[in-house]
């Protein structure tokens, strides 16, 4: 089955300690995204990839970083810096340009900070 | 400024009752895609349909509709016939080819749908 695969589903970190949230897609893909989505709002972009071992800073960009190793992973470590990580992140994946150009979603990790 | 504005933040109707979701957005490109997504309360987005900006044919799949109108900038989204299931968050996204094809979504419209 193709899709995109987030781990863990629920992630429990004290305050001032790094996270690293997991993202797999195995649907070939070219560009990565993660969002921030935090109660009733919308989705906010944090970092996107439309290459490996390229990407860009989103929105909300501070605080967060990622990398891009390899097509399939686009991990993002939320540090220390990040002022008020605790949220639901989304990450999403597709080719632009391509027939089928909508994002995929995982089905998201909740982060809770203490 | 906002690029997709979804105005409705909830909604409620009574199952079997039609609901239009409104969706409007901004953009100068002449080349841009229209998303809606489904949100329920697992979670996951799930892609409901894409609409390109020459294509202006509205779209009926089952008991959903859309509408696309460009003079008004508004990609609206029709559930006829509503169903408990239907209960969730609805985005509505806009992607413009000339910003890196970055998706900009909507706040959202949270309906519910009571048996």
């Amino acid at each position: 089955d193709g899709g995109i695969t987030q781990s863990p589903k629920y992630l429990f970190r004290k305050e001032g300690q790094n996270v690293t949230l997991s993202c797999e897609q195995n649907l070939n893909h070219d560009a990565m995204y993660w969002y921030r989505q935090d109660p009733g709002q919308g989705l906010r972009l944090i970092y996107y990839s439309q290459i490996v071992n390229d990407f860009q800073k989103g929105d909300i960009a501070e605080g967060y970083s990622v990398s891009r190793e390899k097509k399939e992973s686009f991990p993002l470590t939320v540090t220390s810096a990040q002022k008020n990580p605790t949220a639901f992140y989304l990450c999403a994946s597709n080719t632009p340009g391509s027939s089928s150009y909508e994002q995929y979603f995982g089905p998201g990790t909740r982060l809770t900070v203490t | 400024a906002q690029k997709v504005t979804q105005a409705q933040t909830e909604i409620s109707v009574v199952e079997k009752e039609d609901v239009t979701l409104d969706c409007v957005y901004e953009t100068r490109d002449t080349t841009y895609y229209l998303f809606w997504y489904k949100q329920p309360p697992s979670g996951e987005l799930v892609f409901l349909i894409r609409r390109n900006s020459f294509d202006e044919q509205n779209e009926i799949s089952g008991r959903y509709s859309w509408n696309f109108q460009k003079s008004t900038s508004s990609f609206n989204f029709t559930i006829t016939a509503s169903q408990v299931v239907d209960s969730a968050v609805y985005f509505c996204a806009l992607s413009e080819t000339n910003t890196g094809n970055q998706f900009y979504f909507g706040t959202g419209t949270s309906l519910t749908v009571i048996p």
